[in-house]
C-alpha cells in the first residue's frame, strides 16, 4: 500500500465550479500535512499546509481528519490558472530530518 | 529571502557518461537539503538528504551520490549514467516544517 494515495484524476472542471480532492495516508505517526500545487514540467510549489482545525487560504479550503488519516483539498470558484497537478504531501515520522512523503498527484483541468 | 539555484536547466548525456548537477542556497544558513527524483508519470522519490556540511544520507541504493562541499551547496553525481537514471531532478531545503523546491534539471539519457 501505498503511504499517500490520491486519486489520479484527471478531474475535467468548468470555469466557476467546486472541485474538492481527498488524498489518505498510511502512517498514523505522521505530523505535518501539505497541499502542494506542480505546473506542467515545473517544480512543485507549497500551496498550504493543512491543521487540524481546518483552515482557508482565499478560494481553497484544506481539511484534516486524523482519525481517518484523510486529508481534503476544495477549491471554489476554479480559475483557468488552477489547472495543474495537487499533490498530498505528509511528513514522515520520526528523526530531525523532515522527510516528505508525496502522493503521486491530482491533475485538475479546468475548461472555459 | 531565501531562494534556490538549480543547474542546469535541461540536460542530455549518453549513457555510461558522468553526472554533476548543482544546487546552491541563498538567504538562510545550515539548511537541511535534499536531492528528489520525479520520473515521467511518477511521484518525487527522495534521493539523498543532508542537514550539514559533509552529512550525506542515501535513501535508495542506486548508482548516483551526494555530496555537499559547502553549507548552501549541494551537489548530486554519477559516475556512469544508465538510461534508467532519466528524470526531472529537484533540489529543495527545509521550512519550518515544508520544503521549498528549485526550478530543477530535466535530464534524459540516451
Amino acid at each position: 500500500r501505498k503511504e499517500v494515495e490520491q486519486d489520479p484524476g484527471p478531474f475535467n472542471v468548468p470555469e466557476g465550479a467546486t472541485v474538492a480532492f481527498n488524498c489518505t495516508y498510511s502512517n498514523s505517526a505522521s505530523q505535518s500535512f501539505f497541499w502542494y500545487r506542480q505546473d506542467c514540467r515545473k517544480e512543485p510549489k507549497l500551496l498550504m499546509s493543512v491543521y487540524s482545525s481546518g483552515n482557508e487560504d482565499g478560494r481553497f479550503t484544506a481539511q484534516l481528519n486524523r482519525a481517518s488519516q484523510y486529508i481534503s483539498l476544495l477549491i471554489r470558484d476554479s480559475k483557468l490558472s488552477d489547472s495543474a497537478t495537487y499533490l498530498c504531501v505528509v511528513t514522515h515520522p520520526g528523526g530531525a530530518t523532515n522527510k516528505l512523503i508525496f502522493g503521486t498527484g491530482t491533475l485538475l483541468a479546468v475548461q472555459p | 529571502s531565501q531562494t534556490i539555484h538549480q543547474w542546469p536547466a535541461t540536460l542530455v548525456q549518453p549513457v555510461g557518461s558522468p553526472l554533476s548537477l548543482e544546487c546552491t542556497v541563498e538567504g538562510t544558513s545550515n539548511p537541511n537539503l535534499y536531492w528528489y527524483r520525479q520520473a515521467a508519470g511518477r511521484g518525487l522519490q527522495l534521493l539523498f538528504y543532508s542537514v550539514g556540511i559533509g552529512q550525506i544520507s542515501s535513501e535508495v541504493p542506486q548508482n548516483l551520490s551526494a555530496s555537499r562541499p559547502q553549507d548552501r551547496q549541494f551537489i548530486l553525481s554519477s559516475k556512469k549514467l544508465l538510461l534508467s537514471d532519466s528524470g526531472f531532478y529537484l533540489c529543495a531545503w527545509k521550512g519550518t516544517n515544508e520544503q521549498y523546491f528549485g526550478p530543477g534539471t530535466r535530464l534524459t539519457v540516451t
